[in-house]
């Protein structure tokens, strides 16, 4: 079964910090997605990753794919309290659904 | 498109009520999935369709649940009868495709409180 860990599971920090956080599986995944999930609502996409040691900037938010293809990093540069959610990621192997992490909760505080 | 709707958006009622949540997905989008979050669960994957025929019911808990998709414009979840324990929020999501090749887009959800 395949499994994706996330952490830290909680983070609060002021706003203009820079932080990172990290998706781990010990499975190899074809792609790995993250969301951001705000309060109230359903998750939405920010970015899909499918390459090795692949990058994504997306503004301030940094997204690398870990070239063995089982992690993943969001840096985020100069946080926002419009930053605020849950991040989850989220992937799939070459044969098996989509699954989630768990998420990391982020509070930026202005 | 007004991208995924999910009926009601707050529901509450009692132990041994039967509930059902409802799903209108995108149109075009050949596959449906029905979610449960919970603070301690996370985001679990219950059901999912394909061209309305149900592809993976593995994560469904137990008998007191079950989903169908009638057409591809309507999908409902039904709990009977419901426990205190089921509360959660329940989300919708439809996509062009099962893998994280593909987008999922999310409805707003259900939040489903059982006293």
């Amino acid at each position: 079964t395949q499994l994706l860990e996330q952490s830290p599971q909680f983070l609060s920090i002021q706003e203009g910090e820079n932080l990172t956080v990290y998706c781990n599986s010990s499975s190899v995944f074809s792609s790995l997605q993250w969301y951001r999930q705000e309060p109230g609502e359903g998750p939405v996409l920010l970015v899909t990753v499918v390459t090795g040691g692949e990058v994504k900037k997306l503004k301030r938010l940094t997204f690398q794919f870990g070239d063995a293809r089982k992690d993943s990093s969001l840096h985020i540069t100069a946080a926002q309290p419009g930053d605020t959610g849950l991040y989850l990621c989220a992937g799939s192997t070459s044969y098996d659904k989509v699954i989630f992490g768990p998420g990391t909760s982020l509070s930026v505080i202005p | 498109d007004a991208g995924v709707i999910q009926s009601p958006r707050h529901e509450v009622t009692e132990m041994g009520q039967e509930v059902t949540l409802r799903c209108k997905p995108i149109s075009g989008h050949d596959y449906l999935f029905w979610y449960r979050q919970t603070m301690m669960r996370g985001l679990e994957l219950l059901i999912y369709f394909n061209n309305n025929v149900p592809i993976d019911d593995s994560g469904m808990p137990e008998d007191r649940f079950s989903a169908k998709m009638p057409n591809a414009s309507f999908s409902t979840l039904k709990i009977q009868p419901s426990e205190p324990r089921d509360s959660a929020v329940y989300f919708c999501a439809s996509s062009l495709g099962d893998s994280s090749y593909n987008e999922q887009f999310f409805g707003p959800g259900t939040r489903l409180t059982v006293l």
